[in-house]
């Protein structure tokens, strides 16, 4: 268990549709860290926050957002749901001044658009 | 542009032999910091071994060690003593830049390891 918390495990939904995605990091991490792993894309960095923070932006499209809350939890926003879209979602977090900077990654939300 | 490359969509090995696990990155940047992680049928990520581009020495962690051959740009997996729970998805990846606030990582394909008894 690597002590970060992703809710739900699966998402069922239909195209054109919205979801929100939600994690929670490691007690005392203060950046959180989104990640997309589909088939064709492989596992792609998102966007990250750190302590209620955009720091990074990777290959994520408009119809996404995301925030981090002030208790550090954070939300994964997907609208105008597309097929393509079905994929894991991870959420990671970490220390930021861990030597390593180890990302500790939670279970995933599979998100499945029909 | 930053790149992981993990030419080996698959491989198997035999329990209790050693396994080798290439990835080969490419990066302009001085600084950076590379990790593998095993990711299981059940799908979650797990953290196995970091190495960062300063580290003199090669990183291991139990029955894991990171062969870094800075020159050539790779950083391989090695496991040795292969068990049948080694059986998995293999990622490697890279930190983009020093630590401090871009953290983001890159991965590379995978290569699935499978471990026969």
């Amino acid at each position: 268990d690597s002590g970060v918390t992703q809710t739900p495990k699966h998402l069922i939904t239909a195209t054109g549709q919205r979801v929100t995605l939600r994690c929670s990091p490691r007690s005392g991490d203060l950046s959180v860290y989104w990640y997309q792993q589909s088939l064709d894309q492989g596992l792609q960095f998102l966007i990250q926050y750190y302590n209620g923070e955009e720091r990074a932006k990777g290959n994520i499209l408009e119809r996404f957002s995301a925030q981090q809350f002030p208790d550090l939890h954070s939300e994964l926003n997907l609208s105008s749901l597309e097929l393509g879209d079905s994929a894991l979602y991870f959420c990671a977090s970490s220390v930021l001044v861990a030597e390593n900077n180890e990302q500790f990654f939670g279970p995933g939300t599979r998100l499945t658009v029909l | 542009a930053q790149k992981i490359t993990q030419t080996q969509p698959g491989m198997f090995v035999q329990e209790k032999e050693a396994v080798t696990l290439d990835c080969t990155y490419d990066t302009s940047d001085p600084s950076y910091g590379l990790f593998w992680y095993k990711q299981p049928s059940s799908g979650e990520m797990i953290f196995l071994i970091y190495q960062g581009s300063y580290d003199q020495q090669n990183a291991t962690e139990g029955r894991y060690s990171l062969n870094f051959q800075k020159a050539r740009k790779s950083a391989n997996l090695v496991i040795s003593a292969s068990q049948l729970g080694d059986s998995a998805m293999y990622f490697c990846a890279m930190r983009e830049g020093s630590s401090g606030g871009y953290n983001k990582l890159i991965f590379g394909a995978g290569t699935r390891l499978a471990v026969h008894p």
